[in-house]
């Protein structure tokens, strides 16, 4: 596609309840990142693809959270038994291959009551 | 630890000068640097970048400088413009990993 596209754009949830982002990065685009960006805070990596692989999710901030990205294209990042220390905006990027500029989506904000 | 620090949370120019943006960082591992800017409502958006190898790269009416011995980047805006009013934030990164560390932002105003 012509840009990042990730959805729901906003989603309200109950502490607990497991929630599913989706990214759809730039169509000729290889790699895939995850980022959390909190309130006034610059956005902090999660984890990232090549293709199907994922080298480092070195980010993710417990094993409550899981991304995948089966056929090198479109990701889902899953969040389970969420809890309200989750509430943040979830960001996802592409970029060509490896390291570089990398390319924003509109991100997804959780809140989590 | 912050690794990348942007130390002004905001700054206020008027049309027509020039908007300078500080970055500093601590990892001497970093060799490229990004600056993104950041409109509300949109994801952050690519400015430009520089890689370690050099200390000025410059696309129209932005420029960045690079002090590797200062471990300190910084953003020009010349001439400012009152579009250009939203956050920016400094992004720094190795060759070898793909992640990129981000600064808290610079909220940029520019007045007319």
């Amino acid at each position: 596609g012509a840009g990042v596209s990730q959805s729901p754009r906003y989603k309200v949830t109950k502490r607990g309840q497991d929630v599913t982002l989706r990214c759809d990065p730039i169509s000729s685009h290889a790699t895939l990142y995850w980022y959390q960006q909190a309130l006034g805070q610059g956005p902090e990596f999660l984890t990232y693809f090549n293709y199907e692989a994922q080298p480092d999710k070195s980010g993710l901030p417990s094993d409550r959270f899981s991304a995948e990205r089966p056929e090198g294209s479109i990701s889902t990042l899953t969040i389970q038994r969420t809890e309200q220390r989750d509430s943040a905006m979830y960001r996802c990027a592409s970029s060509r291959s490896g390291p570089g500029a990398q390319y924003f989506g509109p991100g997804t904000r959780l809140l989590v009551l | 630890d912050q690794q990348v620090k942007q130390n002004s949370p905001s700054l206020s120019v008027q049309e027509g000068r020039i908007s300078i943006l500080n970055c500093d960082y601590t990892n001497s591992m970093f060799d490229y640097f990004l600056w993104y800017k950041k409109y509300p409502a949109e994801g952050p958006t690519f400015l430009i970048s520089i890689s370690s190898i050099k200390d000025k790269n410059e696309d129209g009416r932005f420029t960045v400088f690079l002090n590797k011995s200062a471990k300190h980047l910084s953003l020009h805006i010349v001439p400012s413009q009152p579009g250009d009013s939203a956050v920016y934030f400094c992004a720094a990164g190795t060759g070898t990993a793909s992640k990129l560390t981000f600064g808290t932002g610079t909220r940029l105003q520019v007045t007319l």
